[in-house]
């Protein structure tokens, strides 16, 4: 089993929509959770840190479920320019360890 | 300005031939992070390092080596024995702790003719 796994989609979304994914970690012990952006031939770009109670950004929403090991990121009323791929990351307990998920591509569609 | 850079951003190597990315950072980060994306894949740990001097293997690092000698710099030489290393490089750097968010560079994109 991968340390983090996501769902490669793509997950095609109207625009307007919402979409919701999740990101899941095999070590109970992490410690920080993440959520980047990546768009095409770019570097990955934060996107927003997910807190044990939840946070909230304009129309994107994560979320952390330490008991089922998962993070979740929901997007309101989406954009085309929303189109791209979404990467968590993992930090290890030690703190010493940066690992990411696979990603998931979402195509914003009008 | 704080950053993260890597250079060049696009590189050509011929078979057979070792080749040294840079990274270079001046957010006074004392860990550092390269990691390797193929078309279509996720990002894979090829070295980290969270203090000069000092580095460890991640899961791809065969073929790679890298040096930690001063804190605002951690080189990855794409070595011979790298038998696939078309891809695209990316270098991140984070605080101590690990528990703040990574800064990443723009990449670098390896191609061997």
């Amino acid at each position: 089993r991968k340390e983090v796994e996501q769902d490669p989609g793509p997950f095609n979304v109207p625009e307007g929509a919402t979409v919701a994914f999740n990101c899941t970690y095999s070590n109970s012990a992490s410690q920080s959770f993440f959520w980047y952006r990546q768009d095409c031939r770019k570097e990955p770009k934060l996107l927003m840190s997910v807190y044990s109670s939840g946070n909230e950004d304009g129309r994107f929403t994560a979320q952390l479920n330490r008991a089922s090991q998962y993070i979740s990121l929901l997007i309101r009323d989406s954009k085309l320019s929303d189109s791209a791929t979404y990467l968590c990351v993992v930090i290890s307990a030690a703190g010493n360890k940066l690992t990411f998920g696979g990603g998931t591509r979402v195509l914003v569609k009008p | 300005d704080g950053g993260i850079t890597q250079s060049p951003k696009y590189l050509f190597r011929k078979e057979g031939q070792n080749v040294t990315l840079s990274c270079e950072q001046n957010l006074n980060h004392d860990a550092m992070y390269w990691y390797r994306q193929d078309p279509g894949q996720g990002l894979r740990l090829i070295y980290y390092s969270q203090i000069v001097n000092d580095f460890q293997k991640g899961d791809i690092a065969e073929g790679y080596s890298v040096s930690r000698e001063k804190k605002e710099s951690f080189p990855l030489t794409v070595t011979s024995a790298q038998k696939n290393p078309t891809a695209f490089y990316l270098c991140a750097s984070n605080t101590p702790s690990g528990v703040t968010e990574a800064f990443f560079g723009q990449g670098t994109r390896l191609t061997v003719v």
